[in-house]
């Protein structure tokens, strides 16, 4: 994939307000959509997914939004908490089991 | 249960030696993943078996890169000759079945260094 560098974007949020954290996907015929949670020496962690026949699916605390007209996955987090800091990756899969493609991350940092 | 473990978690190498990786997945998982993540990217998928059988083996670099399983269970990841450009954390993730390649549970990577 194309290189974001050293610098990821980052989201700045207060402690207790909703983040909202975009993606773009590059392939239509992506199947599934997941969101991962990376903290720092950590590999990444499963968050919440979706199919590409929904385009709205809630978890605790996480909803994941995805508009196939424009390739679109935001992920949102209710009542950000400090725990919540972390990078935050997009992927998408396809219908086989074999790969999941990441997408940029982005950094997600919470404000007292 | 015990995660997905690696070994080990930081490997310096000097440019032109050998490197192995190992990764113990959750017992019982069919799939194991091996994924490339460079310091401020997302993991770029390596390989992927299937139990004993390595069934995607097409985003390794370069034939320098070589993974085994060869029990379906214990993998381990080789890198021949390293480059500084091999200088990355190495993810293993295994998963419970196939068809459903995004529930991965990955280990805490093993970050090498080459000089």
């Amino acid at each position: 994939g194309e290189s974001v560098g050293l610098h990821l974007p980052t989201l700045s949020v207060q402690e207790g307000d909703n983040s909202i954290i975009n993606c773009a996907y590059s392939n239509s015929a992506s199947d599934y959509f997941i969101w991962y949670k990376q903290e720092s020496g950590k590999g990444p962690q499963f968050i919440i997914d979706i199919r590409s026949n929904m385009d709205k699916r809630q978890g605790q605390r996480v909803t994941v939004l995805l508009n196939k007209t424009v390739k679109h996955l935001s992920l949102q987090i209710a009542a950000t908490q400090p725990g919540d800091s972390a990078v935050y990756f997009c992927a998408e899969a396809g219908s086989s089991a074999s790969k999941i493609i990441f997408g940029s991350g982005t950094r997600l940092s919470i404000r007292p | 249960g015990a995660g997905v473990s690696q070994s080990p978690r930081y490997k310096v190498a000097k440019r032109g030696q050998d490197v192995a990786l190992r990764c113990d997945p959750i017992s019982g998982h069919v799939s194991l993943f091996w994924y490339q993540q460079a310091l401020g990217q997302g993991p770029e998928f390596l390989t992927y078996f299937q139990n004993e059988a390595q069934l995607d083996k097409s985003g390794l670099p370069s034939d320098r890169f070589f993974a085994e399983r060869p029990e379906g269970s214990v993998s381990t990841l080789k890198i021949q000759r390293t480059q500084q450009e091999d200088s990355a954390v190495y993810l293993c993730a295994s998963s419970q079945r196939t068809g459903k390649s995004y529930e991965q549970y990955f280990g805490p990577g093993t970050r090498l260094t080459v000089t």
